[in-house]
Protein backbone atom coordinates (compact mmCIF):
# COMPACT_ATOMS: atom_id res chain seq x y z
CA UNK A 1 0.00 0.00 0.00
CA UNK A 2 1.37 3.83 -0.96
CA UNK A 3 2.62 5.93 1.78
CA UNK A 4 3.52 8.92 2.44
CA UNK A 5 4.01 10.21 5.81
CA UNK A 6 4.53 13.53 8.08
CA UNK A 7 6.29 13.68 11.22
CA UNK A 8 3.64 15.60 13.33
CA UNK A 9 -0.46 15.60 13.25
CA UNK A 10 -0.21 18.78 15.02
CA UNK A 11 2.34 20.99 15.93
CA UNK A 12 2.56 24.36 17.97
CA UNK A 13 5.49 26.72 17.94
CA UNK A 14 6.26 30.00 18.88
CA UNK A 15 6.79 33.51 16.88
CA UNK A 16 10.21 33.30 15.28
CA UNK A 17 11.23 29.71 15.93
CA UNK A 18 12.71 27.54 13.42
CA UNK A 19 10.26 25.04 12.16
CA UNK A 20 11.00 21.71 10.05
CA UNK A 21 8.36 19.92 8.86
CA UNK A 22 9.16 16.00 7.55
CA UNK A 23 7.83 14.32 4.68
CA UNK A 24 8.44 10.62 3.95
CA UNK A 25 7.23 8.46 0.80
CA UNK A 26 7.81 4.71 0.04
CA UNK A 27 6.73 4.76 -3.43
CA UNK A 28 10.72 5.64 -5.12
CA UNK A 29 8.62 8.81 -6.57
CA UNK A 30 10.28 11.67 -8.11
CA UNK A 31 8.16 14.14 -7.35
CA UNK A 32 7.52 15.76 -4.02
CA UNK A 33 5.42 18.57 -2.90
CA UNK A 34 4.56 20.85 -0.22
CA UNK A 35 0.99 23.11 -0.21
CA UNK A 36 -0.61 24.79 2.72
CA UNK A 37 -4.31 24.47 3.13
CA UNK A 38 -6.17 27.46 4.30
CA UNK A 39 -10.15 27.60 4.45
CA UNK A 40 -11.86 29.70 1.08
CA UNK A 41 -8.00 28.85 -0.64
CA UNK A 42 -8.14 25.58 -1.56
CA UNK A 43 -4.54 24.28 -1.45
CA UNK A 44 -1.55 26.33 -2.67
CA UNK A 45 1.94 24.87 -3.66
CA UNK A 46 4.83 26.33 -1.79
CA UNK A 47 7.78 23.77 -2.86
CA UNK A 48 8.01 21.18 -5.22
CA UNK A 49 11.25 18.69 -6.00
CA UNK A 50 11.41 16.40 -8.63
CA UNK A 51 14.45 14.85 -7.91
CA UNK A 52 17.36 14.92 -5.39
CA UNK A 53 18.99 18.06 -4.01
CA UNK A 54 16.52 19.57 -7.18
CA UNK A 55 13.80 22.50 -6.01
CA UNK A 56 11.62 24.83 -7.76
CA UNK A 57 9.51 27.91 -5.93
CA UNK A 58 5.71 27.03 -6.23
CA UNK A 59 2.93 30.28 -5.80
CA UNK A 60 3.94 30.59 -2.21
CA UNK A 61 7.31 30.31 -1.34
CA UNK A 62 7.95 32.90 0.42
CA UNK A 63 8.86 32.62 3.95
CA UNK A 64 9.92 29.03 3.29
CA UNK A 65 12.68 26.95 2.28
CA UNK A 66 13.01 23.11 1.46
CA UNK A 67 15.63 20.32 1.26
CA UNK A 68 15.64 17.15 -0.12
CA UNK A 69 18.96 15.09 0.62
CA UNK A 70 17.23 11.73 -0.05
CA UNK A 71 14.58 10.39 -3.03
CA UNK A 72 12.41 9.53 -0.09
CA UNK A 73 12.32 12.81 2.01
CA UNK A 74 11.03 16.57 1.42
CA UNK A 75 11.52 18.54 4.04
CA UNK A 76 9.77 22.08 4.53
CA UNK A 77 11.20 24.97 6.57
CA UNK A 78 10.40 27.92 8.38
CA UNK A 79 13.28 29.58 8.73
CA UNK A 80 11.83 32.59 11.60
CA UNK A 81 7.74 31.41 12.25
CA UNK A 82 5.18 34.07 11.87
CA UNK A 83 1.72 34.06 12.94
CA UNK A 84 0.39 34.08 9.20
CA UNK A 85 2.10 31.08 8.30
CA UNK A 86 0.10 29.28 11.17
CA UNK A 87 -2.02 26.40 8.53
CA UNK A 88 -2.78 22.92 7.49
CA UNK A 89 0.33 21.85 5.89
CA UNK A 90 -0.01 18.92 3.38
CA UNK A 91 2.76 16.76 1.31
CA UNK A 92 2.34 15.13 -1.36
CA UNK A 93 4.09 12.63 -4.01
CA UNK A 94 3.45 11.51 -7.76
CA UNK A 95 5.60 9.68 -10.57
CA UNK A 96 7.73 11.82 -12.96
CA UNK A 97 6.58 11.43 -16.40
CA UNK A 98 3.57 10.02 -15.37
CA UNK A 99 1.54 11.37 -17.72
CA UNK A 100 -1.53 13.66 -17.13
CA UNK A 101 -3.42 11.03 -15.33
CA UNK A 102 -0.98 9.81 -12.34
CA UNK A 103 -2.33 11.87 -9.24
CA UNK A 104 -0.56 12.83 -6.26
CA UNK A 105 -0.51 11.10 -3.59
CA UNK A 106 -0.76 12.76 0.38
CA UNK A 107 0.03 13.03 3.56
CA UNK A 108 -2.22 13.20 6.62
CA UNK A 109 -1.02 16.87 6.98
CA UNK A 110 0.44 18.87 9.67
CA UNK A 111 -1.84 21.27 11.51
CA UNK A 112 0.67 23.90 12.50
CA UNK A 113 -0.10 26.58 15.15
CA UNK A 114 2.34 29.95 15.42
CA UNK A 115 1.38 31.88 18.63
CA UNK B 1 -3.08 31.26 -16.60
CA UNK B 2 -4.46 28.31 -15.58
CA UNK B 3 -7.37 28.48 -12.93
CA UNK B 4 -9.50 26.04 -11.21
CA UNK B 5 -12.90 27.35 -9.76
CA UNK B 6 -15.43 26.38 -6.86
CA UNK B 7 -17.98 28.48 -6.91
CA UNK B 8 -20.08 26.50 -3.41
CA UNK B 9 -18.21 26.65 0.22
CA UNK B 10 -21.07 24.39 1.48
CA UNK B 11 -23.63 22.23 0.15
CA UNK B 12 -26.32 20.23 2.48
CA UNK B 13 -27.53 17.16 0.79
CA UNK B 14 -30.02 14.16 2.32
CA UNK B 15 -28.67 10.74 2.52
CA UNK B 16 -29.53 8.48 -0.85
CA UNK B 17 -29.99 11.52 -3.36
CA UNK B 18 -27.61 12.45 -5.79
CA UNK B 19 -25.42 15.79 -5.24
CA UNK B 20 -23.49 17.37 -8.17
CA UNK B 21 -20.33 19.71 -6.62
CA UNK B 22 -19.33 22.30 -9.78
CA UNK B 23 -15.60 22.80 -11.02
CA UNK B 24 -14.92 25.71 -13.88
CA UNK B 25 -11.35 25.69 -14.95
CA UNK B 26 -8.94 27.69 -17.76
CA UNK B 27 -6.59 26.62 -19.49
CA UNK B 28 -5.41 27.48 -23.24
CA UNK B 29 -3.48 24.49 -23.38
CA UNK B 30 -5.47 21.81 -25.39
CA UNK B 31 -4.17 18.90 -23.56
CA UNK B 32 -4.97 18.70 -19.77
CA UNK B 33 -5.99 16.49 -17.09
CA UNK B 34 -9.35 17.00 -14.48
CA UNK B 35 -8.75 15.07 -10.81
CA UNK B 36 -11.22 15.32 -8.32
CA UNK B 37 -9.89 14.73 -3.99
CA UNK B 38 -11.96 13.95 -1.20
CA UNK B 39 -10.42 15.24 2.22
CA UNK B 40 -12.45 13.95 5.26
CA UNK B 41 -12.10 15.30 8.15
CA UNK B 42 -9.11 13.10 9.52
CA UNK B 43 -7.05 15.54 6.70
CA UNK B 44 -6.23 13.07 4.47
CA UNK B 45 -6.27 13.48 0.66
CA UNK B 46 -8.40 11.00 -1.08
CA UNK B 47 -7.91 10.36 -5.21
CA UNK B 48 -11.64 10.15 -6.27
CA UNK B 49 -11.80 10.22 -10.41
CA UNK B 50 -9.75 11.38 -13.27
CA UNK B 51 -10.72 12.65 -16.75
CA UNK B 52 -8.74 13.59 -19.32
CA UNK B 53 -9.20 16.24 -22.08
CA UNK B 54 -9.09 14.16 -24.87
CA UNK B 55 -11.38 11.84 -23.56
CA UNK B 56 -14.37 10.87 -25.20
CA UNK B 57 -16.67 9.47 -22.60
CA UNK B 58 -17.28 11.08 -19.14
CA UNK B 59 -15.29 9.05 -15.87
CA UNK B 60 -16.93 7.27 -13.40
CA UNK B 61 -15.85 5.55 -10.56
CA UNK B 62 -18.75 3.18 -8.64
CA UNK B 63 -20.79 6.47 -7.01
CA UNK B 64 -18.71 8.99 -8.57
CA UNK B 65 -19.39 10.43 -12.30
CA UNK B 66 -17.90 13.30 -13.72
CA UNK B 67 -20.03 15.58 -16.03
CA UNK B 68 -17.37 16.86 -18.18
CA UNK B 69 -18.28 19.83 -20.84
CA UNK B 70 -15.51 20.81 -22.59
CA UNK B 71 -16.83 23.78 -24.36
CA UNK B 72 -17.77 24.92 -20.59
CA UNK B 73 -14.49 24.16 -19.16
CA UNK B 74 -16.70 22.77 -16.42
CA UNK B 75 -15.80 19.29 -14.79
CA UNK B 76 -18.93 18.61 -12.43
CA UNK B 77 -18.67 16.04 -9.73
CA UNK B 78 -22.01 13.99 -9.73
CA UNK B 79 -22.24 11.52 -6.52
CA UNK B 80 -24.83 9.20 -6.96
CA UNK B 81 -26.87 7.90 -3.68
CA UNK B 82 -25.09 9.90 -0.79
CA UNK B 83 -23.87 8.44 2.14
CA UNK B 84 -23.05 9.93 5.40
CA UNK B 85 -19.42 9.12 4.85
CA UNK B 86 -19.42 11.71 1.89
CA UNK B 87 -19.54 14.17 4.23
CA UNK B 88 -16.30 15.81 3.44
CA UNK B 89 -14.29 18.81 1.55
CA UNK B 90 -13.90 18.09 -2.01
CA UNK B 91 -11.64 19.70 -4.22
CA UNK B 92 -11.26 19.79 -8.27
CA UNK B 93 -8.24 20.07 -9.81
CA UNK B 94 -6.39 20.19 -13.02
CA UNK B 95 -2.89 19.45 -14.65
CA UNK B 96 -2.12 20.98 -17.67
CA UNK B 97 0.25 19.17 -20.44
CA UNK B 98 2.55 21.95 -20.91
CA UNK B 99 5.64 21.01 -18.88
CA UNK B 100 3.15 19.90 -16.14
CA UNK B 101 3.28 16.05 -16.97
CA UNK B 102 6.54 15.79 -15.93
CA UNK B 103 6.21 17.61 -12.56
CA UNK B 104 3.43 16.14 -12.06
CA UNK B 105 2.13 19.97 -10.78
CA UNK B 106 -1.66 20.14 -9.75
CA UNK B 107 -3.51 23.47 -9.46
CA UNK B 108 -6.59 23.36 -6.41
CA UNK B 109 -10.10 25.06 -6.72
CA UNK B 110 -11.05 26.40 -3.38
CA UNK B 111 -12.90 23.52 -2.08
CA UNK B 112 -16.70 22.40 -1.03
CA UNK B 113 -17.58 21.53 1.79
CA UNK B 114 -20.27 18.70 1.75
CA UNK B 115 -22.55 17.86 4.31
CA UNK B 116 -24.57 14.65 4.47
CA UNK B 117 -27.90 14.79 6.27
CA UNK B 118 -29.51 11.04 7.84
Amino acid sequence: DVKVTQSSRYLVKRTGEKVFLECVQDMDHENMFWYRQDPGLGLRLIYFSYDVKMKEKGDIPEGYSVSREKKERFSLILESASTNQTSMYLCASSLIGGGLSYEQYFGPGTRLTVT
Amino acid sequence: AQKITQTQPGMFVQEKEAVTLDCTYDTSDPSYGLFWYKQPSSGEMIFLIYQGSYDQQNATEGRYSLNFQKARKSANLVISASQLGDSAMYFCAMREGRGSSNTGKLIFGQGTTLQVKP
